[in-house]
């Protein structure tokens, strides 16, 4: 399978910590893109990585990429209760169709 | 239009019926995915339309799924024989032609095969 793979599946904090997921791939990417789901609908996009940048920073959301490892990583910080959604990693594979492959996602929860 | 439009938002069919699902995507993208999420899931990539180019197919789960996009614009992904295993929600994006480009989501279509 070309999906990525985040981890964890389920995060569970409180408001005020920080938020970390992963995502792992297995080939050569384009562009790794991080979305947010409320509530099982619509994604909305958050950050778009290239694969000549190392990180990325957006408002409270910082996101990483290593190529050598095929991995990135999500941060939020100062988490929120709003912040409670799944997130998904999506990958735009290089070579052929550039098609945008997602992850089976992280749900997080943040507690008051 | 402002965002990608699928209908109908929700769709319930007996087993056995076919139903077709639409997405309007947003004016002048050229790029147009189908997504399945069963409950609690990732994406499932299903299918991928980019400009003229031919579809890729790769991710129809069987040949009782079809898409079609006419003119560049609206696709109607097509369930033939429908199956309990079916149900989930059918997610459509479309994006600007090129590598840099961001999907844009519908609110998917619910559908609950019976």
């Amino acid at each position: 399978s070309q999906q990525g793979e985040e981890d964890p599946q389920a995060l569970s904090i409180q408001e005020g910590e920080n938020a970390t997921m992963n995502c792992s791939y297995k080939t050569s990417i384009n562009n790794l893109q991080w979305y947010r789901q409320n509530s099982g609908r619509g994604l909305v996009h958050l950050i778009l990585i290239r694969s000549n940048e190392r990180e990325k920073h957006s408002g409270r959301l910082r996101v990483t990429l290593d190529t050598s490892k095929k991995s990135s990583s999500l941060l939020i910080t100062a988490s929120r209760a709003a912040d409670t959604a799944s997130y998904f990693c999506a990958t735009l594979f290089s070579g052929g169709y550039n098609k945008l492959i997602f992850g089976a996602g992280t749900r997080l929860a943040v507690h008051p | 239009g402002a965002g990608v439009s699928q209908s109908p938002s929700n769709k319930v069919t007996e087993k056995g019926k076919d139903v077709e699902l639409r997405c309007d995507p947003i004016s002048g993208h050229t790029a147009l995915y189908w997504y399945r999420q069963s409950l609690g899931q990732g994406l499932e990539f299903l299918i991928y339309f980019q400009g003229n180019s031919a579809p890729d197919k790769s991710g129809l789960p069987s040949d009782r799924f079809s898409a079609e996009r006419t003119g560049g614009s609206v696709s109607t992904l097509t369930i033939q024989r429908t199956q309990q295993e079916d149900s989930a929600v059918y997610l459509c994006a479309s994006s600007l032609e090129g590598l840099a480009a961001e999907a844009f989501f519908g609110q998917g279509t619910r559908l609950t095969v019976v």
